[in-house]
């Protein structure tokens, strides 16, 4: 299988920085994406890495390691809104457009 | 521009009745999917339509379920004789194309409830 694994829930102060991280199965891997989703909305899309190193976009970063099969996403200044859950999804060389979603990770956003 | 669009937003069904969402993907976008996210859960592949090339049916859950697309504009997915655990979010999603690294648009999906 093609297993994403990331944690369930994490919780955090407004103003400060959170990191959450993905594993994923290297054989095959293709790239991979971060997005966001508050409650009851749709996906939106933060990030896409597919080669070593961090890419960042303002109060949010990327991070990937093709060879650990590990990416985190990192938020700075965290603000309330950041409440959501954020997905990690990774694509694989046997299928150019199917990406396998990780269960997400709920953050709360504390004051 | 518009983004992509879902209707209905939900749709509460007996168990046993045949449902229909339908998808309007953003214009020009070639590459349209759907996906299902049950309750605390990530999102589960179903189908994937590209162009005029034969779609990828290889995550819808069992018969029951079937897509169609016309050309590059809209897509309905039906389900038949749903199913209590048919229950979740339909999601629908479109991108310019489907190499790596286009980013998938989503809709804001469709609630399905079977009681």
């Amino acid at each position: 299988g093609q297993n994403i694994d990331q944690p369930t829930e994490m919780t955090a102060t407004e103003g400060a920085i959170v990191q959450i991280n993905c594993t994923y199965q290297t054989s095959g891997f293709n790239g991979l994406f971060w997005y966001q989703q508050h409650a009851g909305e749709a996906p939106t899309f933060l990030s896409y890495n597919v080669l070593d190193g961090l890419e960042e976009k303002g109060r949010f970063s990327s991070f990937l390691s093709r060879s650990k099969g590990y990416s985190y996403l990192l938020l700075k200044e965290l603000q309330m809104k950041d409440s959501a859950s954020y997905l990690c999804a990774a694509k694989y060389m046997d299928s150019s457009y199917k990406l396998i979603f990780g269960s997400g990770t709920r953050l709360l956003v504390r004051p | 521009g518009a983004g992509v669009s879902q209707s209905p937003s939900n749709k509460v069904t007996e168990k046993g009745k045949d449902v229909e969402l339908r998808c309007d993907p953003i214009s020009g976008h070639t590459a349209l999917y759907w996906y299902r996210q049950r309750l605390g859960q990530g999102l589960e592949f179903l189908i994937y339509f590209q162009g005029n090339s034969a779609p990828d049916k290889s995550g819808l859950p069992s018969d029951r379920f079937s897509a169609e697309r016309t050309g590059e504009s809209v897509s309905t997915l039906t389900i038949q004789r749903t199913q209590q655990e048919d229950s979740a979010v339909y999601l629908c999603a479109s991108s310019l194309d489907h190499t790596p690294g286009y980013e998938q648009y989503f809709g804001p999906g469709t609630r399905l409830t079977v009681t």
